[in-house]
């Protein structure tokens, strides 16, 4: 599976926008992007995925480079619920393969 | 909304001692998964678990440890002598058998200490 590179940490103010960027330099044709969280100690929590286009859903979106060597995870309206480590992970579907976490970002929302 | 529970929330052993997790994931679904979290730390992945049988492993999942799917609901993971090092947050996780995505959905957690 591919490598990501996320910042550690970045904050946020309550109501604006969280833009968290994900480098997967080396993302191969057939591989995805899915992002994950993890709030407090509780299990990672699915966010949404992507292979070439853009995609929204009632979470978040993603905006994934033209090259997608890079994509970035958007929270249009972040509020303080979430507050927690983002994972970008990056592997093929359809594979029931594991889920290889990094070190993610930690986003604080704050008032 | 489904969601994946598990039993015990927080398991408090001593070395040496034999533990089972246990988990009852997202009913029709058929791929299962223990993942790890020591303290502080990354979480990791133990196992996968699809048609009665281990599909992977990882090297962290040594003879020690063992998953069973005892009925049509409940999935296990037995330590068999545990030891200061397993202590850690034990996450189960299921996926769908339509595997157009690979969403894994997780459970609460079972928190292991070993004493």
């Amino acid at each position: 599976d591919a490598k990501t590179t996320q910042p550690p940490s970045m904050d946020c103010a309550e109501g604006r926008a969280a833009n968290l960027p994900c480098n997967h330099s080396t993302i191969s044709g057939n591989e995805y992007v899915y992002w994950y969280r993890q709030i407090h100690s509780q299990g990672p929590q699915y966010i949404i995925h992507g292979l070439k286009n853009n995609e929204t859903n009632e979470m978040a979106s993603l905006i994934i480079t033209e090259d997608r060597k890079s994509s970035t995870l958007i929270l249009p309206h972040a509020t303080l619920r979430d507050t927690a480590v983002y994972y970008c992970i990056v592997g093929l579907t359809g594979t029931a393969s594991k889920l290889t976490f990094g070190t993610g970002t930690r986003l604080q929302v704050t008032l | 909304e489904p969601e994946v529970t598990q039993t015990p929330s927080h398991q408090v052993t001593q070395m040496g001692q034999e533990v089972i997790l246990r988990c009852v994931p997202i009913s029709n679904h058929l791929y299962f998964y223990w993942y790890r979290q020591i303290l502080g730390q990354k979480v990791e992945f133990l196992v996968s678990f699809y048609n009665n049988e281990i599909s992977e492993k990882s090297e962290i999942f040594d003879d020690q440890f063992s998953v069973e799917r005892p009925d049509g609901s409940n999935f296990t993971l037995k330590i068999r002598s545990t030891k200061l090092e397993d202590s850690a947050m034990y996450f189960c996780a299921c996926g769908p058998e339509d595997r157009v995505i690979d969403t894994q959905y997780f459970g609460p957690g079972t928190r292991l200490t070993v004493l």
